[in-house]
């Protein structure tokens, strides 16, 4: 069964710290694809990344980076030099196929509070 | 419209009454999801349309839930004889295609309290 783990549940720093949230997954599918989102205190979920399991390149977008690791399945998202506005929660998701087609499996959140 | 809008944003309801919660997807996206969001807790699997075809209803938690979707666009989700533990923030989200590098796209949610 495809699981996705996010072993942190609130992580804390202060303004300026460089933070990872990781995330661990599941799958016997070997073409898959993996997502992080994020949901600010307004509630609305926003995509940020999605990256598939042939490219395990690292890919960076200004402050945002991401480390995909197949050897231990992990997915884990570095915020460097945090902000106040990156406080959220941050999900972590897998995709998956069934009978019925795409679904995402969502991991519980890492809560991350960023403080002046 | 530009994204995925659901309505209402709030609801308060009885136990024991029925509530409908509406999405309506982004315009030309074919699959259509429905999440649970219980205080403080990560996204609950309710059920899924791909198009027209058989939704996977397997998320939904029981046979008080119960969702369509007509002309493969708007959805419906409705909670018959709804309890307490209903009350949570439940979540609509559509993407393109079934492709499994397509991302989905989130509406504002419809807050559910039971009282």
């Amino acid at each position: 069964a495809q699981k996705v783990t996010q072993a942190q549940t609130e992580i804390s720093v202060v303004e300026k710290e460089d933070v990872t949230l990781d995330c661990v997954y599941e799958t016997r599918d070997t073409t898959y694809y993996l997502f992080w989102y994020k949901q600010p205190p307004s509630g609305e979920l926003v995509f940020l990344i999605r990256r598939n399991s042939f490219d395990e390149q690292n890919e960076i977008s200004g402050r945002y980076s991401w480390n995909f690791q197949k050897s231990t399945s992990s997915f884990n998202f570095t915020i460097t030099a945090s902000q106040v506005v990156d406080s959220a929660v941050y999900f972590c998701a897998l995709s998956e196929v069934n009978n019925y087609g795409q679904n995402f499996v969502f991991g519980p959140g890492t809560r991350l509070s960023v403080l002046p | 419209g530009a994204g995925v809008s659901q309505s209402p944003s709030n609801k308060v309801t009885e136990k024991g009454k029925d509530v409908e919660l509406r999405c309506d997807p982004i315009s030309g996206h074919t699959a259509l999801y429905w999440y649970r969001q219980s205080l403080g807790q990560g996204l609950e699997f309710l059920i899924y349309f791909q198009g027209n075809s058989a939704p996977d209803k397997s998320g939904l938690p029981s046979d008080r839930f119960s969702a369509e979707r007509t002309g493969g666009s708007v959805s419906t989700l409705t909670i018959q004889r709804t309890q307490q533990e209903d009350s949570a923030v439940y979540l609509c989200a559509s993407s393109l295609s079934t492709g499994m590098n397509t991302e989905a796209f989130f509406g504002q949610g419809t807050r559910l309290t039971v009282v």
